[in-house]
């Protein structure tokens, strides 16, 4: 069955310091991946998705996020996090069926310090 | 721009009450869902609807639950008698299509926090 794990329920980052959220997906077919963000008292916001091609994607507010295949993983990264990216962050995979359902993941709440 | 609003942002309930959270969809979106999120847990599927039936659910989304659209833009989840475990952060979603095209995205909605006491 599709799952999506992300192994870090909470990460403090310093603010101007690089950033890396990991997420591990499982899915027989050829997987479509989400990243979104949630702020507080907002809804979930996608950042970026991959569904082919170029296995290095690039989202928004400066988030990009690798496709790796060999080791099912799908890392959201940003090279300088700024105060204001502190929020919950969310992977999903998109299951085609009617209505494509997204499985996500725990989530990973970031915190970010001055 | 456009956006999914839902209402209201937080319900409280008793258990065995019935509850309907309300979402107004993105006008020119044609496929909705429900996802529910209960606290420290995953964000989870419950329910696409589209052209006024059900297209998938999830096995979370038993005989308790029902969707409805009753006047073209309002969505409506309905729990007919609420158990302490539906306690959840309940979210909307829609989108235009119901492909996994790398045009098509699912918007969600802020949430609606619900407490059954």
């Amino acid at each position: 069955a599709q799952s999506v794990t992300q192994p870090d329920i909470h990460i403090t980052v310093s603010e101007g310091a690089s950033l890396e959220l990991r997420c591990n997906y499982s899915y027989g077919a050829t997987p479509y991946l989400f990243w979104y963000v949630q702020s507080p008292g907002q809804g979930l916001q996608l950042l970026l998705k991959y569904f082919s091609g170029d296995t290095l994607v690039q989202g928004i507010k400066g988030f990009e996020a690798e496709f790796k295949r060999s080791q099912s993983s799908f890392n959201l990264r940003k090279p300088s996090v700024h105060w204001s990216d502190a929020a919950e962050y969310f992977c999903a995979v998109g299951v085609l069926v009617a209505g494509t359902a997204l499985i996500f993941g725990k989530g990973t709440t970031l915190s970010v310090s001055s | 721009e456009p956006e999914v609003t839902q209402t209201p942002s937080h319900q409280v309930t008793q258990m065995g009450q019935e509850v309907i959270l309300r979402c107004v969809p993105i006008s020119n979106h044609l496929y909705f869902y429900w996802y529910r999120q209960i606290l420290g847990q995953k964000v989870e599927f419950l329910v696409s609807f589209y052209n006024n039936e059900i297209s998938e659910k999830s096995e979370i989304f038993d005989d308790q639950f029902s969707v409805e659209r009753p006047d073209g833009s309002n969505f409506t989840l309905k729990i007919r008698s609420t158990k302490l475990e539906d306690s959840a952060m309940y979210f909307c979603a829609s989108s235009h299509d119901g492909t996994l095209s790398s045009y098509n995205e699912q918007f969600f909605g802020p949430g609606t926090r619900l407490t059954v006491l």
